[in-house]
């Protein structure tokens, strides 16, 4: 695919499992970012990775969230033990490097 | 900090009409500022960018953007709105050195047959 995949569209959980949401950038991309957009709000940022290294985690709101790169390409962001509060569009995107950011179609998740 | 505003949560024009997005910014150095649009159920699409010369920025889809420094501002325009473009647009800008996008509130763009 031309795009930034990510799984699952949609996610639905119980408050205190974990869950794990995938990105996968468009290839030869150096740069992947994880961004979180609440309702009726522009997107906000959670961390960033160049190649496999994390660069900025500044955003990520506590040390429930936690995001890896392992091999430079595909990321996980992971949230444990999810509170209501976390339901938003989760949004990755994609850069080749000093360029602007090519975004994915996002997961919603969802806290019941 | 930077921070983005964008005034206007909802705007309604009719098709064929000339459309104006406002966007203000807050940044303490020369901004690298961006225009995003997101139709419903689709990812962010740059529009347009920028990042020095011209202040007067083309994108796609036949929208351009004003860059006014005296303004902090960054206003999107179109001068003839068609019904696909009723969309949210997001206005951003670009912090240089860990090339973190901040955001606006968004724009929800009503467009009228």
């Amino acid at each position: 695919g031309a795009g930034v995949s990510q799984s699952p569209r949609y996610k639905v959980t119980k408050r205190g499992q974990d869950v794990a949401l995938r990105c996968d950038p468009i290839s030869g991309h150096v740069s992947l970012y994880w961004y979180r957009q609440a309702l009726g709000q522009g997107p906000e940022f959670l961390t960033y990775f160049n190649y496999e290294a994390q660069q900025d985690k500044s955003g990520l709101p506590n040390d429930r969230f936690s995001a890896e790169r392992p091999e430079g390409s595909i990321s996980t962001l992971t949230i444990q033990r999810t509170e209501q509060r976390d339901s938003a569009m989760y949004r990755c995107a994609s850069s080749p490097g000093n360029s602007p950011l090519h975004f994915g179609n996002g997961t919603r998740l969802t806290v019941t | 900090a930077q921070s983005v505003t964008q005034p206007d949560i909802h705007i309604t024009v009719s098709e064929g009409a000339s459309l104006e997005l406002r966007c203000n910014y807050s940044y303490g150095a020369t901004p690298y500022l961006f225009w995003y649009v997101q139709s419903p159920g689709q990812g962010l699409q740059l529009l347009l960018k920028y990042f020095s010369g011209d202040t007067l920025v083309q994108g796609i889809k036949g929208f351009e953007a004003e860059f006014k420094r005296s303004q902090s501002s960054f206003n999107l325009r179109k001068p003839s709105v068609h019904w696909s473009d009723a969309a949210e647009y997001f206005c951003a800008v670009e912090s240089g050195s860990a090339r973190q996008l901040t955001f606006g509130s968004g724009t929800q763009l009503t467009v009228l047959p």
